[in-house]
């Protein structure tokens, strides 16, 4: 099973907001609500950001937010701040055989 | 403090082996179904390996029949043994804990990972 697709870089201003997209199949993203989002910064561990589609675990800023549309799902990360800018990762549950796919990352400059 | 703390990677030549430890600290690792992610140099990550809280284990494609995933109870550890190694293994890997939902046939699926480790670099060059 292939990847699913982001774009490769995203920029916004401090303050704007902006979305990133992943974009799966009817096998992936548009079959199970299991999407998730990573934020990584260097040299830091992943950090889980939204889970289940829109689900925030705690301590994730309301300022994140996850959505989907048939096979894309979408993160939108309003109020932009200066630590925000990292590298955004989505993954998708793929099925009992391929179990998880993931995007190849989206690298967010906040400007 | 890192839940998560990987170790064990390095440089090593293809066809080479290493065996990956990951030690986890507030949680045990039996109780858990823990997995192995990577990601290359500038690629996406990439799910590796998991083993479910029953010791049921599952590969990607990529890593069948030459990794090997295993824990340690007592000692809460996490291993990834990494045989017949090849360059496109390079890359940093991640141990992570992982969530999801059974369905009513009792078949898992993974829906997200938690308490990833800062990761252990592995090199396959000669």
């Amino acid at each position: 099973q292939s990847a699913l697709t982001q774009p490769r870089s995203v920029s916004g201003s401090l303050g704007q907001s902006v979305t990133l997209s992943c974009t799966g199949t009817s096998g992936d993203v548009g079959r199970y609500n299991y999407v998730s989002w990573y934020q990584e910064h260097p040299g830091k561990a992943p950090k889980l950001l939204i889970y289940d589609v829109t689900k925030r675990p705690s301590g994730v800023p309301d300022r994140f937010s996850g959505s989907k549309s048939g096979n894309t799902a979408s993160l939108t990360i309003s109020g932009l701040q200066a630590e925000d800018e990292a590298d955004y990762s989505c993954a998708s549950y793929a099925g009992s055989y391929t179990f998880v796919i993931f995007g190849g990352g989206t690298k967010l400059t906040v400007l | 403090e890192v839940p998560l703390e990987e170790s064990g990677g390095g440089l090593v030549q293809p066809g080479g082996s290493l065996r990956l430890s990951c030690a986890a600290s507030g949680f045990s690792v039996s109780s858990n179904h823990m997995t192995w992610l990577r990601q290359a140099p500038g690629k996406g990550l990439e799910w590796v390996s998991i083993i479910y809280a029953n010791a049921n284990t599952y590969y990607a494609d990529s890593v069948k029949g030459r990794f090997t995933i295993s824990r340690h109870n007592s000692e809460d550890t996490l291993y990834l043994q990494m045989n017949s190694l090849r360059p496109d293994d390079t890359a940093m890997y991640y141990c992570a804990r992982a969530r999801g939902y059974y369905d009513s046939a009792g078949i898992f699926s993974i829906s997200f990972f938690v308490d990833w480790g800062l990761g252990t670099q592995v090199t396959v060059s000669s």
